[in-house]
């Protein structure tokens, strides 16, 4: 079955970067695009970027532009997301999720399997 | 960005009443030449990523009962619960993958 499992809970001081992963199994990590949604404790969801897995092409909210970076490591169906210059704002539980078509049925209509979260607390 | 708001932010329901949550987008989000509308809901029950429910506005997702179901277009769209049940208790959330995805505050549903 599809599976997304992200790393473990993150502790870090401003100022500083975090790189989450997030693991596919149970299909072709490359054929689905990735994206990536955070959510502040209580608060909405908040839509941060995209990756295609299989060229490493990305595309990143305005908000995060500069700060986030999307990769790959396709032979280990792992992708990550990599935030820096990290302040207490961006304290969140962050989600990978896969867009629920693949690239070659066209477009997708929304996300369709998500990893568990991981938390990530920004303090001093 | 296209933003999504929703109303009301909480609704409580008596079990087996109905449960109608609105979204309204900023800009339309139907796709004319397409003939579909970009727009996508989700549940999410605490400590739980977030469930796609609804996708094409009005598609529901496999397994998800057929008393959610949504409608609209253009700009106004609906999230009816025919008949609420317990485990209807979560925050629903609209989306927006006509551009640049953008969700909804969201609307916690509770048992009245």
């Amino acid at each position: 079955q599809v599976q997304l499992v992200q790393s473990g809970a993150e502790v870090k001081k401003p100022g500083a970067s975090v790189k989450v992963s997030c693991k596919a199994s149970g299909y072709s990590l490359r054929s689905y695009d990735i994206n990536w949604v955070r959510q502040a404790t209580g608060q909405g969801l908040e839509w941060m970027g995209w990756m295609d897995p299989d060229t490493g092409n990305a595309g990143y909210a305005q908000k995060f532009q500069g700060r986030v970076t999307m990769t790959r490591h396709a032979s280990i169906s792992t992708v990550y997301m990599e935030l820096s210059s990290l302040r207490s704002e961006d304290t969140a539980v962050y989600y990978c999720a896969r867009l629920n078509a693949p690239r070659t049925a066209g477009e997708g209509s929304g996300f369709d399997y998500w990893g568990q979260g991981t938390l990530v607390t920004v303090a001093s | 960005d296209i933003v999504m708001t929703q109303s009301p932010d909480s609704l409580a329901v008596s079990l087996g009443e109905r449960a109608t949550i609105n979204c309204k987008s900023s800009q339309s989000v139907l796709y004319s030449s397409r003939n579909k509308n970009y727009v996508a809901w989700y549940q999410q029950k605490p400590g739980q990523p977030p469930k796609l429910l609804i996708s094409w506005a009005s598609t529901r997702e496999s397994g998800v009962p057929d008393r959610v179901s949504g409608s609209g277009s253009g700009t106004d769209f609906t999230l009816t619960i025919s008949s609420l049940q317990a485990e209807d208790v979560a925050v629903y959330y609209c989306q927006q993958y006509y551009s640049t995805p953008t969700f909804g505050q969201g609307t916690k549903v509770e048992i009245k």
